[in-house]
């Protein structure tokens, strides 16, 4: 029954190295997105996308960037990883199609990637 | 700007009592209102919504929400906790003219339910 996944849960890098979080999702959802989640900051979006190979900057997209070729799989990179970039990384999902039903609106989200740059 | 605030960082409960875990937000117009639920070592889950309509909103687990306008609140309830209750808790608002795009999210409240 899992729906966003995540492949990574804990990865640990090293400072200058590049890092690839990947996510798939198996619901045909247009919207994907990336947050991170820091204690005391709650959730912060760094990047969605809304279409195949389409891509928007969120509130902290400084370090990152994304990709996606195709519309079940959204990717987030690190460049070149620095340690206050260590945190727990969520992807998630929505659609626009839910409209009207329960489901609209609703993020699904994946079991998270905690990333440790040391 | 948009915010959801959270006041308490920690909210502490006895098995049966009634809980509430609070949130205000600073949103113009109506926006849509949320809460999720992050478990140990697992990702967030939807709880509930406010979208329209009746301002009592009832989501999983037994869990509801009370949507006061003129408070800018949505209060997280539940008339009797449980153990498994205990869980990080995250209240997030949706400007509905944003597209969908940008739901931001509160700093979160960890209830502990004690036996």
């Amino acid at each position: 029954d899992v729906k966003v996944t995540q492949s990574s849960r804990y990865l640990v890098k090293r400072t200058g190295e590049k890092v690839f979080l990947e996510c798939v999702q198996d619901m045909d959802h247009e919207n994907m997105f990336w947050y991170r989640q820091d204690p005391g900051l709650g959730l912060r979006l760094i990047y969605f996308s809304y279409d195949v190979k389409m891509k928007e900057k969120g509130d902290i997209p400084e370090g990152y960037s994304v990709s996606r070729e195709k519309k079940e799989r959204f990717s987030l990179i690190l460049e070149s990883a620095s340690t206050n970039q260590t945190s727990m990384y969520l992807c998630a999902s929505s659609s626009y199609r839910d409209r009207g039903t329960p489901g609209a609106n609703v993020l699904t989200f994946g079991a998270g990637s905690r990333l440790t740059v040391l | 700007a948009q915010s959801v605030a959270q006041p308490e960082d920690q909210v502490n409960v006895a098995e049966g009592n009634p809980l509430t875990v609070k949130c205000t937000y600073s949103v113009s117009g109506n926006p849509y209102l949320f809460w999720y639920v992050q478990y140990p070592n697992r990702g967030l889950q939807f709880l509930l919504k406010y979208i329209t309509g009746d301002n009592l909103v009832k989501g999983s687990y037994g869990f509801e929400a009370e949507f006061n306008k003129s408070q800018t609140s949505f209060h997280l309830k539940k008339p009797s906790a449980l153990v498994s209750d205990s869980a990080l808790y995250f209240c997030a608002v949706r400007h509905p003219d944003t597209g969908g795009f940008k739901t931001i999210f509160g700093a979160g409240t960890r209830l502990f339910v004690k036996a």
